[in-house]
This record gives structure tokens, sequence and C-alpha cells, in this order.
């Protein structure tokens, strides 16, 4: 299966707000409302951050935001803080395998 | 909240197998589905396959099929994950990720709510 679309690199000042998208087919993001956002800092596990398109789980801060248009999910961090710094993976089902499919991943620096 | 934890690094030779657990405390296990995924040193992550503790059900990536087997054991709440046929592109750092079960099982593919601290898999001759 191949990897959803993501822009290598995102950057943004301390309190402004950051967009990462996540591009892939009607058969993964624009077919069904599965998808997630993980946030990894270096040497970590990933952290989920945004499920089922724009639900939060418990203790993320409301500063992310989920959003889909078509065959594009978006991910936004608005007032951008130091340890927002770090890589930012989308993830959708994909149902043409039955199987989970992740995105090529978004280095976000706060400058 | 279920933490879970994994083993330690291992070291292989090409075209042998690797096992790495995954052992799940502080929850219930059966209250989630297991997944592994994979991330090569500096690339993106990969899913490789889940199960489902409750009835043993598996499902695989088509890359992966027929070259890793996925078990979950109730008795232990303990979830593996065996590679065989290994070689030097499958070194990687190995994340088991649990998935709570929302009544739909799509989403449990790529909705991951605990992680693993990950096992690095060195294969080398």
């Amino acid at each position: 299966q191949s990897a959803l679309t993501q822009p290598p690199s995102a950057s943004g000042s301390p309190g402004q707000s950051v967009t990462i998208s996540c591009t892939g087919t009607r058969s993964d993001v624009g077919g069904y409302n599965y998808v997630s956002w993980y946030q990894q800092h270096p040497g970590k596990a990933p952290k989920l951050i945004i499920y089922e398109v724009t639900k939060r789980p418990s203790g993320v801060p409301d500063r992310f935001s989920g959003s889909k248009s078509g065959n594009t999910a978006s991910l936004t961090v608005a007032g951008l803080q130091a340890e927002d710094e770090a890589d930012y993976y989308c993830s959708s089902y994909a149902g043409y395998h039955n199987v989970g499919v992740f995105g090529t991943g978004t280095k976000v620096t706060v400058l | 909240q279920v933490q879970l934890v994994q083993s330690g690094a291992e070291v292989k030779k090409p075209g042998s197998s690797v096992k790495v657990s995954c052992k799940a405390s502080g929850g219930t296990f059966n209250n989630y589905i297991f997944s592994w995924v994979r991330q090569a040193p500096g690339q993106g992550l990969e899913w490789m396959g889940g199960v489902i503790p409750t009835s043993g059900r598996t499902n695989y990536a088509p890359r992966f099929k027929g070259r890793v087997t996925l078990i979950a054991d109730e008795s232990t709440s303990t979830a593996y994950m065996e590679l065989s046929g290994l070689r030097s592109e499958d070194t990687a750092v190995y994340f088991c990720a649990g998935s709570i079960f929302r009544g739909v099982l799509l989403g449990a593919w790529n909705t991951f709510d605990i992680w693993g601290h990950g096992t690095m898999v060195t294969v080398s001759s």
C-alpha cells in the first residue's frame, strides 16, 4: 500500500499556527472517517493527538485540531509552543486491503 | 490506562527470525487490539499488522504476509510479533501499539491509543 503524502517540513514562530496536509485517495482518506494524527519526539514512541478526523483524546490540548476535505486531511496546531517541535504523522484506514497506512511524516520546527 | 513494555534490543543474522514481546499491565488486555508498527532509522512509520486478543484473528499488511506472525496471549497479557527471513532492510525500531475497540473494527487498524517504548532490531552479518 502507498504511504499518504505529507509535506516534509513546516514551521512557525511561537504563538502562530501551522497546518499540515495529508493527501490520499478515495480508497483511504477520502473514503472513511478514520484519519488519525500522531506526534513523535526524537527517540520516543508516537503519541495519538487526533482520531476519527476531528476527535482529541483526553489530555490533548485543544490547540490541536483536525479536518478533512475530499481526499486530503489536515492537522492544525494553533498557538505554537516550543514543545510542539516534533515529527507529525497522519494515518488512515485503507479499504482496498483492509489495512492501516501512514503518511510520509512532517517535521515541524518552531522558529 | 494500560502500559506496554517491550522486550529488549536484538541483533540477528540475515535469514534468521526475531520474536518481540509486548506485555500489557495496568488495565484490561482484551479491551485492546494490538498492532505492530516499525520505523527504520531516519524513516517514517509503517503498519505491519494487528491481532485481536479475544479471537486471535489477525490482519496483516500485504507486504508482510507470509513473513510475520502476530499472537496475543490472554493468559499472560502479552502480544508477540515474529518476523522471519530477516534482511538488512528489516533493521528498525519495532513498536507495539494498542487500539481501544470503539465498536467498529476498521478504525482499529490506524488508531493507536497506547504505544510500547519500541524494540530495536538490527539485522547484520
